[in-house]
């Protein structure tokens, strides 16, 4: 069964501290990776999108990797900010249409 | 949020009622999509519609209705058959016909409440 699974599920950290998100996936065939932020209440908005060729992706201080081999990626962010409080999710393109979801991780970054 | 439009932000249903969601998108898109969204799970495709006038059962599709009359637009219907309606409807939209391929950009959501 394709699957996307991230972790940790939950994390607390202090305002300007770095962070490291995990996404583990078993899609196949595999399009494309890609994380979104989602605010409470709100539409998920795209970070970044990786696709087979790609080890690394920035976007300000988001920085996402990718590893193919071991379908694993993760999303790093740099001094955090209190904005960055959020669900974060590892979405995997599954072939040409389907699109396979994580649960998300819910970061709160503390004052 | 970018060129797409939910509403309402907060619908409340009775038992039995059908009640219809809105999504307009001006980004000139061709594809739309209907995601539900519950906690602790991620997002389940309802429907997609690649072009006017067609649409396809996503994975979840019981108990909703779509329609594709206009380019910009693509109304979710939740009918009284959907049994367990209360969640967080996303509504998004990608250039071309692939939602794998091309960036889906999704709308501000709206949270259905049955009561």
């Amino acid at each position: 069964k394709n699957q996307v699974e991230q972790s940790p599920q939950s994390l607390i950290i202090l305002e300007g501290k770095n962070c490291t998100l995990q996404c583990n996936y078993t899609v196949s065939p595999f399009s494309n990776l890609r994380w979104y932020k989602q605010d409470t209440g709100r539409g998920p908005v795209s970070l970044t999108i990786m696709t087979f060729s790609e080890n690394t992706k920035s976007n300000g201080r988001y920085t996402a990797t990718l590893d193919a081999d071991t379908k694993q990626s993760s999303l790093h962010i740099t001094a955090s900010q209190l904005s960055d409080s959020a669900s974060y999710i590892c979405v995997v393109s599954e072939g040409f249409q389907k699109l396979v979801f994580g649960t998300g991780t819910r970061l709160l970054v503390s004052p | 949020d970018g060129g797409i439009t939910q509403s309402p932000k907060y619908l409340f249903r009775k038992e039995g009622q059908n009640v219809t969601l809105s999504c307009e998108q001006n980004l000139n898109h061709d594809a739309m999509y209907w995601y539900r969204q519950d906690p602790g799970q991620g997002l389940r495709l309802i429907y997609y519609s690649q072009i006017v006038n067609d649409f396809q059962k996503g994975d979840i599709a019981e108990g909703y209705s779509v329609s594709r009359e206009k380019k910009e637009s693509f109304p979710l219907t939740v009918t009284s058959a959907q049994k367990n309606p209360t969640a967080f409807y996303l509504c998004a939209s990608s250039m071309g016909t692939s939602g794998a391929y091309n960036e889906q950009f999704f709308g501000p959501g709206t949270r259905l409440t049955v009561l």
